[in-house]
């Protein structure tokens, strides 16, 4: 598979801040998602996109499927401390295996 | 719904050893992924069950295989531990039937090799 490009690489917030993180491919997904990781556990999904311009929120998450379907990106709003953690975008492709590519990640710290 | 399970959490190993690792996916899925994360390469994909077959396959050596039982629970098995084996071991269970597919991770289980 291949390594999406996903920006930034960390970001260092005050609570109440807006933050926002994209991903980019070279090639064409049918399926976005976000995840959170927090230290010593796995992955939580947190939002899951399926059409190309679709918009879907989750709380204070917000995130878009890109309609070049190569882009895909979060964002959070009014920002907690336990929004503290590592977020990863990742796209799959169903036509051509079930294999989820990921980025490197975003890592957060919200500072109180 | 009960989540995915793995294990164990943890695992110390030495070189050469080999090791199994376990997964029990949400109950009604299918399909069983298993991903490696390491600080340097990321979460990579190994490899991906359904239905008791290996569906695909990613960039990883013979030494790494797995299988899936009738139930869906799926064993990873890698078989002469190298160092750079250390890493977090993810299973991700999923319906695996096409469009609308989501992915849902276990707390993986932590490998360290000696």
């Amino acid at each position: 598979g291949q390594q999406l490009n996903q920006s930034p690489q960390s970001m260092f917030i005050q609570e109440g801040e807006d933050v926002s993180m994209n991903c980019t491919s070279s090639s064409i997904f049918n399926t976005w998602l976000w995840y959170k990781q927090e230290p010593g556990e796995g992955p939580v999904l947190l939002i899951a996109l399926y059409k190309a311009g679709e918009l879907t929120s989750n709380g204070r998450l917000t995130a878009q499927f890109g309609i070049t379907r190569k882009d895909s990106f979060l964002n959070i709003s009014a920002s907690i401390p336990s929004d503290v953690g590592i977020y990863f975008c990742a796209g799959l492709n169903s036509n051509s295996g079930y294999a989820l590519n990921f980025g490197k990640g975003t890592s957060l710290l919200v500072t109180p | 719904k009960a989540g995915v399970t793995q294990t164990p959490r943890y695992l110390i190993k030495t070189r050469g050893q080999q090791v199994t690792l376990s997964c029990s996916p949400i109950s009604g899925h299918r399909s069983v992924s298993w991903y490696q994360q390491t600080p340097g390469q990321g979460l990579q994909f190994l490899f991906e069950y359904f239905s008791e077959t290996q569906r695909n396959k990613g960039n990883f050596p013979g030494r790494f295989s797995g299988r899936q039982f009738s139930n869906s629970r799926s064993e990873m098995n890698v078989s002469t531990l190298e160092l750079g084996d250390s890493a977090l071991y993810l299973c991700a269970s999923s319906l695996g039937q096409g469009q609308g597919e989501t992915q849902y991770f276990g707390p993986g289980t932590r490998l360290l090799v000696l």
